[in-house]
């Protein structure tokens, strides 16, 4: 079955980092980037950045710069997110999804939640 | 960056009647491939979004033959040519062609 697995919601305090994972099933991992959005609660979509899934080499939106950093692991089909230095405007739920000419699969997303 | 308006952001529709939101961008999506840019979104409520459309027009594997896009350059539009009860939700646009991403504010359609 072709599917994106995202790893559980989190809850983290103020200044923490996450990493949050994305596993893909069902088609050529190598054949497809990935990217990350964001949707904090009751709001719209946000690209937080992209991913080759052949070189590995990221690409963020500025806003993002400096304190998120896009990982794969090709062994086991898995992309990564990582958020450092967390705020409370960073709760919402992350979602990724494979990119080709669109996002045309995306996980199941994952709440996290920034609170002291 | 690009800015993304949709219109309206919400709508109403009995089911079996047609449906159309507009989304403009600040920026031309037109790539001088003749490709436009421009994709459509839909996020049913408590789900993840789906793809509806790519590349302006290009309905996704698996969607209805009632979802239609069209536009060029700056100016586009999703139609729904009869709604059905099950496509209630966030319909987003978002321009392909420049990062960052960016996204339309969503529309929210609900069924009467």
């Amino acid at each position: 079955q072709v599917q994106l697995i995202q790893s559980g919601g989190e809850m983290k305090k103020p200044g923490a980092s996450v990493k949050v994972s994305c596993k893909a099933s069902g088609y050529i991992f190598r054949n497809y980037g990935i990217t990350w959005v964001r949707q904090a609660p009751g709001q719209g979509l946000e690209w937080v950045g992209w991913i080759s899934t052949v070189n590995g080499i990221a690409n963020y939106a500025q806003k993002f710069q400096g304190r998120v950093t896009m990982t794969t692991d090709p062994s086991t089909s898995t992309a990564y997110l990582e958020l450092r230095g967390l705020t409370s405007d960073d709760t919402a739920v992350f979602y990724c999804a494979r990119y080709d000419e669109a996002f045309d699969l995306w996980g199941q997303g994952t709440l996290i939640t920034v609170s002291s | 960056e690009i800015v993304m308006t949709q219109s309206p952001l919400s709508l109403s529709v009995t089911p079996g009647e047609p449906a159309s939101i507009s989304c403009r961008s600040t920026q031309s999506l037109l790539h001088k491939n003749g490709n436009n840019y421009l994709d459509w979104y839909l996020q049913k409520p408590g789900q993840s979004p789906q793809l509806l459309i790519y590349l302006g027009s290009k309905r996704a594997s698996g969607v209805p033959a009632r979802f239609s896009g069209s536009g060029s350059g700056t100016d586009f539009t999703l139609k729904i040519s009869r709604v059905e009860a099950e496509d209630l939700g966030v319909y987003y646009c978002m321009q392909a062609l420049h990062t960052p991403r960016t996204f339309g504010q969503g529309t929210k359609l609900e069924i009467k």
